[in-house]
C-alpha cells in the first residue's frame, strides 16, 4: 500500500516563499502530483513529476526526491488567494492514486 | 468549453435504497476516476477506469460499482448505502496518467 504525509497546516505572509513537504512509503512509484482545493471547491491540478528534480510553473514549483521518497511544493509571492488546501498524490500501478492528508495553508496580510 | 459534470449535486436517502452518481466529461479522455472527501482523511480513490470496459479498483472500493460502458460516462453505483458511506464524492479525468486531472464539481451525499 501506500502512505503519505504531509504537515496539516502551514501560515504564511503575503509576499513570502512557502514550501509545503510530503513524504511517502509506497509498494510502486509512478509519479507525484500536487493539487490546491479552496474550501467547498473541487481540487485542481498543480503539478506532476515523474523523475528527479525541480518543474516549475509561475510562482509555483514541485520538486522529487526518489531516492529520498520526497516532494515538495514550493509557493513564491504568496497571494491572498492562495490560501487553500494543498495535497500530494502518489501514481501507483494502473492509475491508482493515494492522498496525502492535505495541508491548510493560510496566508496573512 | 470542457467540462466534467455530476449529478446530482446533492443527495439525501436512506440506507439500503440503491443510487446512482452520474458523472460525464466532454474531453474525449480515457482515464476517468471516482474519490471521496472525508474531513481529515483527504481524498480517497474508489475507482477508476484507463478506457471503455476497463476498470479497477482504488484504495476504498467496498460498497461501491462502476461500469464504464462509453468513454464519456463513469457512473458510480451504491446497491445498498450505509451511512458510513456519507461523504462528498469527486468524479475526476485526464487524457493519460501524466496528465492534468481535471475534477467534477462534487456531490455531496447523506445516507441517513
Amino acid at each position: 500500500g501506500q502512505s503519505l504525509e504531509q504537515p496539516s497546516e502551514v501560515t504564511a505572509v503575503e509576499g513570502a516563499i512557502v514550501q509545503i513537504n510530503c513524504t511517502y512509503q509506497t509498494s510502486g512509484f509512478y509519479g507525484l502530483s500536487w493539487y490546491q482545493q479552496h474550501d467547498g471547491g473541487a481540487p485542481t491540478f498543480l503539478s506532476y513529476n515523474a523523475l528527479d528534480g525541480l518543474e516549475e510553473t509561475g510562482r509555483f514549483s514541485s520538486f522529487l526526491s526518489r531516492s529520498d521518497s520526497y516532494g515538495y511544493l514550493l509557493l513564491q509571492e504568496l497571494q491572498m488567494k492562495d490560501s487553500a488546501s494543498y495535497f500530494c498524490a502518489v501514481r501507483g500501478a494502473g492509475n491508482m492514486l493515494t492522498f496525502g492528508g492535505g495541508t491548510r495553508l493560510m496566508v496573512k496580510p | 468549453e470542457a467540462q466534467v459534470t455530476q449529478n446530482p449535486r446533492y443527495l439525501i436517502t436512506v440506507t439500503g435504497k440503491k443510487l446512482t452518481v452520474t458523472c460525464s466529461q466532454n474531453m474525449n479522455h480515457e482515464y476517468m476516476s471516482w474519490y471521496r472527501q472525508d474531513p481529515g482523511l483527504g481524498l480517497r480513490q474508489i475507482y477508476y477506469s484507463m478506457n471503455v470496459e476497463v476498470t479497477d479498483k482504488g484504495d476504498v472500493p467496498e460498497g461501491y460499482k462502476v461500469s464504464r460502458k462509453e468513454k464519456r460516462n463513469f457512473p458510480l453505483i451504491l446497491e445498498s448505502p450505509s451511512p458510513n458511506q456519507t461523504s462528498l464524492y469527486f468524479c475526476a479525468t485526464q487524457r493519460g496518467p501524466q496528465e492534468t486531472q481535471y475534477f467534477g464539481p462534487g456531490t455531496r451525499l447523506l445516507v441517513l
